[in-house]
């Protein structure tokens, strides 16, 4: 079966830019998460979404960052504007149920501000 | 913040040597997850630990869970220098409803 599919891997953009990721999720998993990983550490919780419902954003920076995920399926992150600390590894995960389960991780897009 | 921490922050060994991690958490879990990632396959999942289990077995992994020390621990026997990469404990948080990650041991198998 397919994988997470994620794009673009690699993103270079200057301060104040946007920037755009978007997630393929594995057919037939309903619940999707975003994170966002800093070198060194494990990746952080962003947004988990069940279907098309946001069911836990507090940890997305609203005022720069949004996302949304139509008919259930495909997501994309937002960031506008770009700033420097939000270089990093951006990683969609999918799983089958919710979160008890196991998460499959796409490939991430490592983004850098510059 | 992250709940889970690692122990070493990294390790070497030779192959055919066995790894053991160690994980630490804070409150109460669900389950406890262990991932790995290198550069070539992301972030993988190995293996899931019900709170109400204390030790699983999925073939060179063995993984342990004392959750009255609120600890876990991942031996990977017989390493092989593929087994180079980082290891992650991920805890499903009673009642958060999120898996939290901790900082990560980066594991090096020198062949």
């Amino acid at each position: 079966e397919a994988g997470v599919v994620q794009s673009p891997r690699y993103k270079i953009i200057e301060k104040k830019q946007p920037v755009a990721f978007w997630c393929n999720p594995i057919s037939g998993h309903n619940t999707l998460y975003w994170y966002r990983q800093n070198l060194g550490q494990g990746p952080e919780l962003l947004i988990r979404y069940e279907n098309e419902e946001a069911v836990d954003d507090s940890q997305l920076p609203k005022d720069r960052f949004s996302a949304e995920r139509l008919k259930g399926v495909d997501s994309t992150l937002k960031i506008q504007p770009a700033e420097l600390g939000d270089s990093a590894v951006y990683l969609c995960a999918s799983s089958i149920g919710r979160v008890h389960y196991e998460q499959y991780f796409g490939p991430g897009t490592r983004l850098t501000v510059t | 913040s992250q709940q889970g921490e690692e122990d070493p922050q990294a390790l070497s060994i030779q192959e055919g040597e066995n790894a053991t991690m160690n994980c630490s958490y804070k409150t109460s879990i669900n389950n406890l997850q262990w991932y790995r990632q290198n550069s070539g396959r992301g972030l993988v999942h190995l293996i899931l630990i019900r709170s109400n289990e204390r030790e699983k077995h999925s073939g060179r992994l063995r993984v342990t869970l004392d959750t009255s020390k609120k600890s876990s621990s991942l031996l990977i026997t017989a390493s092989r220098a593929a087994d180079t990469a980082s290891y992650f404990c991920a805890t499903d948080v009673k009642y958060g409803n999120k898996l939290v990650f901790g900082a990560g041991t980066i594991l090096r198998v020198k062949s």
